[in-house]
């Protein structure tokens, strides 16, 4: 089946530091990814959504300037976190749809800035 | 965003119950309609899915019950398991277009034994 592969799976950084998160289709091309924010006990936000070859879409509220996203190919889309503080601490999950078939997901990068 | 409402937000079910979690939505767009299991530090794992065309679908002890007119779905664990205690999400999207899940709050499952 479809899979994503997310690394890291967890992250701890200082503050002020970038931080970037990668997700790669495995066994498919992924021209749309969706980047999701978790924090704890919440549910998961949409932050942005990337497609290969074209700028990414963010969600309102959502900084683009720190929460870089790059989807250069169609196996391979990254987050970087710019300048990272403390609040920006959560659990940052891609998800990859297969139109007409359903979504898979990454595995989740937990990200602690101290 | 919040287009899509769950509840309860939290449940308690003795083991061998029956957990019954609902969700309600807005964009009559939406075509897919997946419930998610999440334990703690892990991703959303798919559990059941079903399309606007069925109005039930089950997989196991997990039932979907669709409902388009009224624009509910609704989430059934039969014989509920400890090991089902999990934070359950139920989306929705317009998957045809290839768009974006919308997630609901969440509902935290505890089965006590």
């Amino acid at each position: 089946g479809a899979v994503v592969s997310q690394h890291p799976s967890w992250v701890i950084c200082k503050s002020g530091t970038s931080v970037k998160i990668e997700c790669r289709s495995l066994d498919f091309q992924a021209t749309t990814m969706f980047w999701y924010r978790q924090f704890p006990k919440q549910s998961l936000m949409l932050m942005a959504t990337s497609n290969e070859g074209s700028k990414a879409t963010y969600e309102q509220g959502v900084e683009k300037d720190k929460f870089l996203i790059n989807h250069a190919s169609l196996t391979l889309s990254t987050l970087t976190v710019t300048s990272a503080h403390p609040e920006d601490s959560s659990f940052y999950i891609c998800s990859a749809v297969l139109r007409d078939y359903g979504y898979t997901f990454g595995s989740g990068t937990r990200l602690t800035v101290v | 965003q919040q287009q899509v409402k769950q509840s309860p937000q939290s449940l308690i079910v003795q083991k061998g119950g029956i957990s019954i979690i609902n969700c309600a939505y807005e964009n009559t767009a939406f075509d897919y309609f997946p419930w998610y299991q999440q334990f703690p530090g892990k991703g959303p794992a798919l559990l059941i899915a079903i399309r606007p065309d069925v109005s039930e679908k089950k997989e196991g002890r997990f039932t979907i019950s669709f409902n388009k007119s009224a624009k509910q779905f609704s989430l059934h664990i039969m014989d509920s398991q400890p090991g089902d205690s999990a934070t359950y999400f139920c989306a929705a999207s317009n998957l045809n277009a290839g768009n974006m899940l919308t997630f609901g709050g969440g509902t935290r499952l505890m089965v006590k034994p």
